[in-house]
C-alpha cells in the first residue's frame, strides 16, 4: 500500500519568510509520481507539481521550489519569501500506474502567513 | 489546459433526500473518473474510480448503494448520494484522468453537501 506522510499539520509564519513543508512517501512501485497541490479557503485543489520517480533533479518555479530526495524517500516543498497569499492548505499525493492511477494524499500542511 | 467542471457547487439537502453530483470534463475525454471526499480540516480520501462504461470500483468502506457513481459517457459521471444523512455533509471531489497512462489528474471544484 501506498502511504504519504506531511507530519506538519500547520505552519504560521510572518510575510517574507520561507517555509518549507516536508513530505515523505512510501511505495513498493519502482515507478511512481509524487504531486503537491494547493488548497486554498475556496476548496478548489490547484496543481502545483509533477515529478517521477527516475527524475531527481529539483526544481524551482518562482518562489516555490522542490527538493526530490529518493534516498530518504522525500518530496519536500519550499515557499521562498512567503506572501500572505500562499496561506493555503498544501497538500503532497502519490501514484502510479500499478496503483489504477489512484492518488494517495498526505494529511495536508495548513501554511498561514501574517502580514 | 484541460478543465473539469462540478455541478452544483453547492447544495443543502434535507435528511433522507437524494442527491446528485455531476462531474464533467469540458474539453477532454475522460474514460477514468475519481471521486474524493473531504471532511473539514482533513485530507482528500478516495471513495471510488468510475470507468466509462463500466461499474464503479469503489474503496474499502465506502457504501456502494448509499453513493451511486454512474459513467454513461467520456465527459460526464454523477455521484448520487442516497437518503443523505447529516453524517454524508462533506465536500466531494471529482478529478478526470487526461490519458490512459499515469498522467495528471484534473480535478473539479468541489460541491459541498450539507445536510440538514
Amino acid at each position: 500500500a501506498q502511504k504519504v506522510t506531511q507530519a506538519q499539520t500547520e505552519i504560521s509564519v510572518v510575510e517574507k519568510e520561507d517555509v518549507t513543508l516536508d513530505c515523505v512517501y512510501e511505495t513498493r512501485d519502482t515507478t511512481y509520481y509524487l504531486f503537491w497541490y494547493k488548497q486554498p479557503p475556496s476548496g478548489e485543489l490547484v496543481f502545483l507539481i509533477r515529478r517521477n520517480s527516475f527524475d531527481e533533479q529539483n526544481e524551482i518555479s518562482g518562489r516555490y521550489s522542490w527538493n526530490f530526495q529518493k534516498s530518504t524517500s522525500s518530496f519536500n516543498f519550499t515557499i521562498t519569501a512567503s506572501q500572505v497569499v500562499d496561506s493555503a492548505v498544501y497538500f503532497c499525493a502519490l501514484t502510479s500506474k500499478a496503483a489504477g492511477n489512484k492518488l494517495t494524499f498526505g494529511g495536508g500542511t495548513r501554511v498561514l502567513v501574517k502580514p | 489546459g484541460a478543465v473539469v467542471s462540478q455541478h452544483p457547487s453547492r447544495v443543502i439537502c434535507k435528511s433522507g433526500t437524494s442527491v446528485k453530483i455531476e462531474c464533467r470534463s469540458l474539453d477532454f475525454q475522460a474514460t477514468t473518473m475519481f471521486w474524493y471526499r473531504q471532511f473539514p480540516k482533513q485530507s482528500l480520501m478516495l471513495m471510488a474510480t468510475s470507468n466509462e462504461g463500466s461499474k464503479a470500483t469503489y474503496e474499502q468502506g465506502v457504501e456502494k448503494d448509499k453513493f451511486l457513481i454512474n459513467h454513461a459517457s467520456l465527459t460526464l459521471s454523477t455521484l448520487t448520494v442516497t437518503s443523505a444523512h447529516p453524517e454524508d455533509s462533506s465536500f466531494y471531489i471529482c478529478s478526470a484522468l487526461l490519458l490512459a497512462g499515469v498522467s495528471e489528474q484534473y480535478f473539479g471544484p468541489g460541491t459541498r453537501l450539507t445536510v440538514t
